[in-house]
């Protein structure tokens, strides 16, 4: 079975200091993406970052960068210097073949002056 | 408009009502999907739409019925709901429907609220 899962309810950081999000995951599919999402207190799902099972670099995409360790099965969200708007929740859904996406429960974070 | 839309943003409705979320996506995708999102619970999808045809129910129960007219309008109807119904639903857009890689697109959600 597919599951996600995020260890982390709730994290602090400071702002401008750099953070972790966990994320690990279970598939038996051998092709496979992991997302990374930014949920605002407003609803709606802002798309971050994308990992490919297949992706022999990590991604990277402005602050955000994913710390992929296929073995381990962890995909890990590493944001750079965090801004206050960084506060929110986030999600790593993992994505298959079906396109179906699995959330975990997500974690809270947020960024403090 | 831009994006993916949804209406209402909030939603109060009584247990014998009927009521419809409406969601438009103006990306030119061919899937579209409805989740649900309960307080402290991961994100459930409920249905997936590719090309109008509905490829995925995920064990919905029948007072909630999708409907998919078009590639870029997807309808959620609501009947007899029951309190444990209220939650966050958004709508969700992708290219298609298969792929590892397709990046799903959210709408802001609609607030429903069962009393």
């Amino acid at each position: 079975a597919q599951k996600i899962t995020q260890t982390q309810p709730g994290m602090f950081v400071q702002e401008k200091e750099a953070v972790t999000l966990d994320c690990t995951y279970d598939t038996s599919d051998q092709s496979y993406g992991l997302f990374w999402y930014k949920q605002p207190s407003s609803g709606e799902m802002i798309f971050l970052i994308y990992q490919g099972s297949y992706d022999e670099q990590n991604a990277t995409e402005g602050r955000y960068s994913l710390n992929f360790q296929k073995a381990r099965k962890s995909a890990n969200l590493v944001i750079s210097a965090s801004q206050l708007g960084d506060s929110a929740m986030y999600f790593c859904p993992l994505g298959g073949a079906t396109n179906k996406l699995i959330f975990g429960t997500g974690t809270l974070l947020a960024v403090q002056p | 408009e831009t994006g993916v839309t949804q209406t209402p943003r909030h939603l109060v409705m009584g247990m014998t009502n009927k009521k419809s979320l409406k969601c438009e996506q103006h990306l030119g995708h061919n899937a579209m999907y409805w989740y649900k999102q309960s307080a402290k619970k991961p994100l459930e999808l409920m249905f997936v739409y590719n090309f109008k045809e509905q490829t995925e129910n995920n064990s919905v129960p029948s007072r909630f019925s999708p409907e998919c007219p078009n590639s870029s309008h997807l309808f959620l109807h609501l009947h007899t709901l029951q309190p444990e119904d209220s939650a966050l639903y958004l709508c969700a857009s992708s290219q298609d429907g298969t792929g590892v890689s397709n990046e799903q697109f959210f709408g802001p959600g609609t607030r429903l609220t069962v009393l």
